[in-house]
This record gives structure tokens, C-alpha cells and sequence, in this order.
């Protein structure tokens, strides 16, 4: 699975958008780009995921340049609830399934 | 409600004690998973199980066991060979196996006294 890399930190107001970048420059054409967030001492969340094409849910959109080389994880209207770790994971499923967490994101949203 | 639930969410084990954890899952998936979690760490995966009565060693798998009896459930041995057992482990469930959108429970945290 291609490897990610993503800030270590961000901030974001309460009320703005949220927008988490992820680069995955090695990423191969039947590998898919996860999003995950992890709050304090919970499990994991799965947010969205997408191939090639712009996904949107009813917590957040997927971003997903061209050349599929960087995403983005945007958050529309970002709250204090979603202060969390948020993980950017690539994988095409391989024999294993497992997801590999890299450190993620941490997003603090202030009032 | 459908979802994941393990059990306990604190447990302390004692030196040279194995302890289980408990995970069960009433989505009806096929696979499962045992992922443990150090402080500002990602998550590693333990084992897997992709059906029922099988299952494979994932990348720290030393100092565990596990079995898959049934569909629903997959608990976790920590054995006393395991001499770090303090972590934060998480269960997932997803499908099938091959990496699909995997759904986790709210994890034990476990401590050595």
C-alpha cells in the first residue's frame, strides 16, 4: 500500500471549513484513499473513501486531485466535536485487509 | 442497535497472567480484526480473520492468540510472553477482507499492575 503523509497539526475555527490535506504521490491505479478520525480514547471512525472521483457524505467531502498524487478531507462547517486525529489511508485491500495508521492529523477546532 | 462491542474498556493484568479480551460484532461480517495502539501512535495490526475457524498473524502478533468459533465473535489472549501488554486495543470488523471500509469498536484499554 502506498504510503501517506500528512501535517502534524492544524486549527480551524468553529463554524469554518476544515480542510486536511493528505499526499500520497506513490499511490497506484486500484488503490483507494480512506479517511478516518480517531477522538480522544475512542475507536476509530470511518468518514469517507474514494477511488478517482470527488466523493461527498453527510459528514464530509473527498477531494481527490487528477493525478490522484494529494486529497483533501474538508469538513464544511467544522464544530468542537470534531476535534480529533484524522488518518488518510491508501490501500487497494490486499491479502492482509488491514488498514495501516500512519500518526494523522491533528485537528483542534477553537471557538 | 448494530455495531461492534468489547469488553472491558479497563482491564489490568498481573505479571505472568494471560488475559482475554472480549469483541463481538452483530453486523454480519466476515472479517475481523485486532489492531493495538500505543500513545501517539498509529494503530498495528495483531491478527486477522477473514471467516469463520481461520485466521492469520498480522505484524505484531507475538505474545497473542486468538480464535474465530463464531462469525459474531473474535476475542483476543494477551499471554504472559507478552511483555509490553500496555496499550489501547481496538476490534474492527469490515465485509469481507481486501481493506474494506472497516468499522471499530470503542477499545480496552489495557494495564500491567
Amino acid at each position: 500500500d502506498a504510503k501517506t503523509t500528512q501535517p502534524t497539526s492544524m486549527d480551524c475555527a468553529e463554524g469554518r471549513a476544515a480542510n486536511l490535506p493528505c499526499n500520497h504521490s506513490t499511490i497506484s491505479g486500484n488503490e483507494y484513499v480512506y479517511w478516518y478520525r480517531q477522538i480522544h480514547s475512542q475507536g476509530p471512525q470511518y468518514i469517507i473513501h474514494g477511488l478517482k472521483n470527488n466523493e461527498t457524505n453527510e459528514m464530509a467531502s473527498l477531494i481527490i486531485t487528477e493525478d490522484r498524487k494529494s486529497s483533501t478531507l474538508i469538513l464544511p462547517h467544522a464544530t468542537l466535536r470534531d476535534t480529533a486525529v484524522y488518518y488518510c489511508i491508501v490501500t487497494s485491500g490486499g491479502s492482509q485487509g488491514n488498514l495501516i495508521f500512519g500518526k494523522g492529523t491533528k485537528l483542534s477546532v477553537k471557538p | 442497535d448494530g455495531g461492534i462491542t468489547q469488553s472491558p474498556k479497563y482491564l489490568f493484568r498481573k505479571e505472568g497472567q494471560n488475559v482475554t479480551l472480549s469483541c463481538e460484532q452483530n453486523l454480519n461480517h466476515d472479517a475481523m480484526y485486532w489492531y493495538r495502539q500505543d500513545p501517539g501512535q498509529g494503530l498495528r495490526l495483531i491478527y486477522y480473520s477473514q471467516i469463520v475457524n481461520d485466521f492469520q498473524k498480522g505484524d505484531i502478533a507475538e505474545g497473542y492468540s486468538v480464535s474465530r468459533e463464531k462469525k459474531e465473535s473474535f476475542p483476543l489472549t494477551v499471554t504472559s510472553a507478552q511483555k509490553n501488554p500496555t496499550a489501547f486495543y481496538l476490534c474492527a470488523s469490515s465485509e469481507t477482507g481486501g481493506g474494506k471500509t472497516q468499522y471499530f469498536g470503542p477499545g480496552t484499554r489495557l494495564l500491567v499492575l
